[in-house]
């Protein structure tokens, strides 16, 4: 099957700071790509939604300025957590596909902000 | 909106028992529904999935059918292995948006 790749797979920062977390997709082109939050014992929460070249569409509550996301290309999408607080601490997976078709997610990052 | 409900784990069974995981969904329209699984240290692997009524998806052993009646989408396997430990999800989609429930964890003891 296809194969999403994330990283780092783990990051530790201190409050302040920026934090990047790139998604690839390694053997497939994803027109389409997600980005999650998910918190311990809960669900995934969809946090945006990113087409190549165009601009990310954010669900209602999260804070584009934040949570800064670039899908610049087909096979890679990033999501920069600016100036990260304890409270973005959290596990951040992305996934990506085409429109209407499976989706296929990466292993997740884990982000602990001191 | 739409919102995905699962029974809450762990399950814990042992090994060649019944598995059931109960899933409901609410949703504007005809969704589809699929169940991902998390192994550890690993991101969600599509496991099965229906687009439409009465449809069933299968994998593995695992099989779950699309019960628009009861809006439902349950997931069973008939005789559970050690492997099978994991994170299940139940998801739909409407448009495009996946819609997770909270997740099951299930252990499954020799």
């Amino acid at each position: 099957g296809a194969v999403v790749s994330q990283h780092p797979s783990r990051v530790i920062c201190k409050s302040g700071t920026s934090v990047k977390i790139e998604c690839r997709s390694l053997d497939f082109q994803a027109t389409t790509m997600f980005w999650y939050r998910q918190f311990p014992k809960q669900s995934l929460m969809l946090m945006a939604t990113s087409n190549e070249g165009s601009k990310a569409t954010y669900e209602q509550g999260v804070e584009k300025d934040k949570f800064l996301i670039n899908h610049a290309s087909l096979t890679l999408s990033t999501l920069t957590v600016t100036s990260a607080h304890p409270e973005d601490s959290s596990f951040y997976i992305c996934s990506g596909g085409r429109l209407q078709e499976t989706q296929y997610f990466g292993p997740g990052t884990r982000l602990l902000v001191l | 909106g739409d919102s995905v409900t699962q029974m809450e784990g762990p399950v814990t069974l042992s090994e060649e028992a019944f598995l059931t995981i109960n899933c409901t969904y609410t949703a504007t329209g005809y969704p589809s529904l699929f169940w991902y699984v998390q192994y550890p240290g690993e991101g969600l692997q599509l496991l099965l999935k229906a687009t439409k009524a009465d449809d069933k998806g299968s994998n593995k052993g695992f099989e779950a059918t699309y019960r628009k009646e009861t809006t439902s989408f349950h997931l069973e396997k008939g005789s559970v292995q050690v492997s099978d430990s994991a994170v299940y999800f139940c998801a739909s989609r409407g448009f495009q948006k996946l819609v997770f429930g909270t997740g099951t964890r299930l252990l499954v003891s020799p």
